[in-house]
């Protein structure tokens, strides 16, 4: 098993634009978590889905939204880009109870 | 509020030394306290768990509730200990362990 994966590794977008980033978890592990790490900072939650439901939702406006698929994997979206959304998007795969693992985090750039 | 506090942004010592890394915590309810260790070009990884009082790579941390701490110390440190460390809460009680409220992490820095 490779471990959780995420893609694209980086991209680029300008404001405005919108962007979908993608997350397969570990086989078996049906919790998903997504985290935006600020350069400088530690990761900051955004949405947890367990089950193809929203479990969780962090501090963050209704620009961002996600949803996980019948295979566990899962997306997230980012509306209307900010320069602030600049960062290292990480996604976490667990069972519910355990350890998080985590993938390898895409960066986002926004112009 | 839930959140975690690391006051040190970098430490370093030198081979040997003994090393202890701060971290404190502000929740009301009862947490589960981790460390997330993130060497360099690696993925963010679990060191260790309050619960498990596992000693992992001769690291050990205890759960302070009066003081609302969970140090991360280890009495001799290593060059291979050089890395980022972030302590994190869940506060979720029912043991779902996917929201993490991380710390802004503190760079350990072991010089030989």
């Amino acid at each position: 098993d490779a471990g959780v994966t995420q893609s694209p590794t980086h991209l680029i977008k300008t404001r405005g634009q919108h962007v979908t980033l993608r997350c397969s978890p570990i086989s078996g592990h049906k919790s998903v978590s997504w985290y935006q790490q600020v350069l400088g900072q530690g990761p900051q939650f955004i949405f947890q889905y367990y089950e193809k439901e929203e479990r969780g939702r962090g501090n963050f406006p209704d620009r961002f939204s996600a949803r996980q698929f019948p295979n566990y994997s899962s997306e997230l979206n980012v509306n209307a880009l900010l320069l602030g959304d600049s960062a290292l998007y990480l996604c976490a795969s667990s069972l519910v109870v355990g350890e998080q693992f985590f993938g390898p985090g895409t960066r986002l750039t926004v112009l | 509020a839930q959140r975690v506090t690391q006051p040190e942004k970098l430490l370093s010592v030198f081979k040997g030394a003994p090393v202890e890394l701060k971290c404190n915590y502000s929740y009301s309810g009862s947490p589960e306290l981790f460390w997330y260790v993130q060497y360099s070009r690696q993925r963010l990884q679990l060191l260790l768990r309050h619960i498990s009082r596992e000693s992992i790579k001769g690291f050990t941390a205890d759960l302070n509730k009066g003081e609302t701490s969970f140090h991360l110390k280890k009495p001799f440190a290593q060059e291979e200990d050089s890395a980022m460390y972030y302590c994190a809460l869940s506060g979720e009680g029912s043991g779902n362990t996917g929201k993490l409220i991380f710390g802004q992490g503190t760079t350990l820095q072991v010089k030989p």
